[in-house]
């Protein structure tokens, strides 16, 4: 039982290319989640899926997209990236969206990606 | 809007002694979860203690305590004992789940503990 694993654990972009960051969870969950966390700041949202064939965006969508390939996999893609995109970014997944307050989400190792 | 509030970015504490972590939210809502997460220097978020708006004692996780007082809106963690092996950054976060909220966690900058031998 591997939780919540991500690859790559590292990366180095130059501006302006491409890159595709996995993420896949073997715990059965309904919901997975992509943050980013920058320096100083706390994590914050870039897309979550609620259920699989879904995806909403979050605090910080812009310059990302991301696909819920099926109930396992999430991946995030950076089309065009770009210096202010060098972060750690770290994929979690919860049991689901339902309103009851204990939800938690268990994380990945995280990708730590720089753009130059 | 949801906010965290972490007052603390750093702290250093002996080993041993007990240590608390500040954190207060600000929110509308009556109905909520409030979680603290241990990041180690290796990267990895680890949950360390829940509780629920609702619930009417403080939650304890063997040496973590949470002072929940929610007429003040504050959440703060407690270490009892602590050890060198508790440096690390703890965040406090944040989930709504009234009618209307988007369930999302709201994550607080993060307090930087240091345990001194």
């Amino acid at each position: 039982n591997a939780g919540v694993t991500q690859t790559p654990k590292f990366q180095v972009l130059k501006t302006g290319q491409s890159m595709t960051l996995q993420c896949a969870q073997d715990m059965n969950h309904n919901s997975m989640y992509w943050y980013r966390q920058d320096p100083g700041m706390g994590l914050r949202l870039i897309y979550y899926s609620a259920s699989e064939g879904t995806t909403d965006k979050g605090e910080v969508p812009n310059g990302y997209n991301v696909s819920r390939l099926n109930k396992r996999e999430f991946s995030l893609r950076l089309e065009s990236a770009a210096p202010s995109q060098t972060s750690v970014y770290f994929c979690a997944s919860s049991i689901g969206l339902a309103a009851v307050s204990y939800n938690e989400q268990f994380f990945g190792p995280g990708t730590r990606l720089t753009v130059l | 809007a949801q906010k965290i509030t972490q007052t603390q970015p750093g702290m250093f504490v002996q080993e041993k002694e007990a240590v608390t972590l500040d954190c207060t939210y600000d929110t509308s809502d009556q109905s909520y979860g409030l979680f603290w997460y241990k990041q180690p220097s290796s990267g990895e978020m680890i949950f360390l203690i829940y509780q629920g708006s609702y619930d009417e004692q403080n939650a304890t996780e063997g040496r973590y305590s949470l002072n929940f007082q929610k007429a003040r809106k504050s959440a703060n963690l407690v270490i009892s004992a602590s050890q060198l092996g508790d440096s690390a950054m703890y965040f406090c976060a944040m989930r709504e789940v009234s009618p209307g909220s988007n369930y999302q966690l709201i994550w607080g900058a993060g307090t930087k503990l240091i345990i001194k031998p």
